[in-house]
């Protein structure tokens, strides 16, 4: 069964430091989405991709973020000067359809700034 | 505005049945889906609801009703291994806080 990979599935970084999350979608997927969670707390949607730019971002997704598709395979989230907060799950998720119809997560990265 | 509202804790015995209410406002709704999430691991897609009514998959069935902005997730024949998170999702954008389930034995 297709799977949505990551890498790394688990980073420590020093606070300031930046970070690159890496994904590789399911190839005939058009749609990418990055999301976090907090220990503990409810999945939070960051950003949805398609077409080469950005859909929709929430307000979580702020100038720290970015996002990238550097070739035909991977899909990176950039976090800039990292902080204590950032520290979080991130799922890579991919689809078919641009709702949340269906959607395949990765197993994520669990980043930890220290 | 857009809100969500599900239970935050079930707890049933194996082979019994439950019922996962979530409620919700918002606008330009397309349909709800469900997730399942274990503990440590990643959401996985359970069902989806475009149309008002029931949608049956295996042990797990999905209601919707767009006209009282309600949905169910019923799991049939609980297993001790059904003991996740199960969260409804009518955006990619929002989540519910999740339902957190228990099967006891």
């Amino acid at each position: 069964e297709p799977e949505v990979t990551q890498t790394p599935s688990h980073q420590v970084t020093q606070m300031g430091q930046e970070v690159i999350l890496r994904c590789v979608p399911i190839s005939n997927h058009l749609y990418f989405y990055w999301y976090r969670q907090i220990l503990g707390q409810k999945v939070e949607f960051l950003v949805s991709f398609y077409n080469n730019e950005i859909s929709e971002k929430s307000e979580i997704f702020d100038d720290q973020f970015s996002v990238e598709r550097p070739d035909g395979s991977n899909f990176t989230l950039k976090i800039r000067s990292t902080k204590l907060e950032d520290s979080a799950m991130y799922f890579c998720a991919s689809s078919v359809q641009p709702n949340i119809y269906g959607y395949t997560f990765g197993s994520g990265t669990r980043l930890t700034v220290v | 505005g857009q809100s969500l509202e599900q239970p935050s804790e079930v707890t049933a015995v194996e082979g019994a049945i439950v019922q996962i209410n979530c409620t919700y406002q918002t606008s330009g709704f397309y349909g709800l889906s469900w997730y399942q999430q274990h503990d440590g691991g990643a959401p996985t897609f359970l069902s989806y609801n475009g149309l008002d009514g029931l949608e049956e998959t295996g042990r797990f069935s999905s209601f919707l009703s767009r006209s009282d902005s309600y949905g169910y997730l019923l799991l049939q024949e609980l297993q001790m291994k059904d003991s996740a998170s199960y969260f409804c999702a009518p955006f990619k954008t929002i989540f519910g806080a999740g339902t957190r389930l228990f099967v006891k034995a």
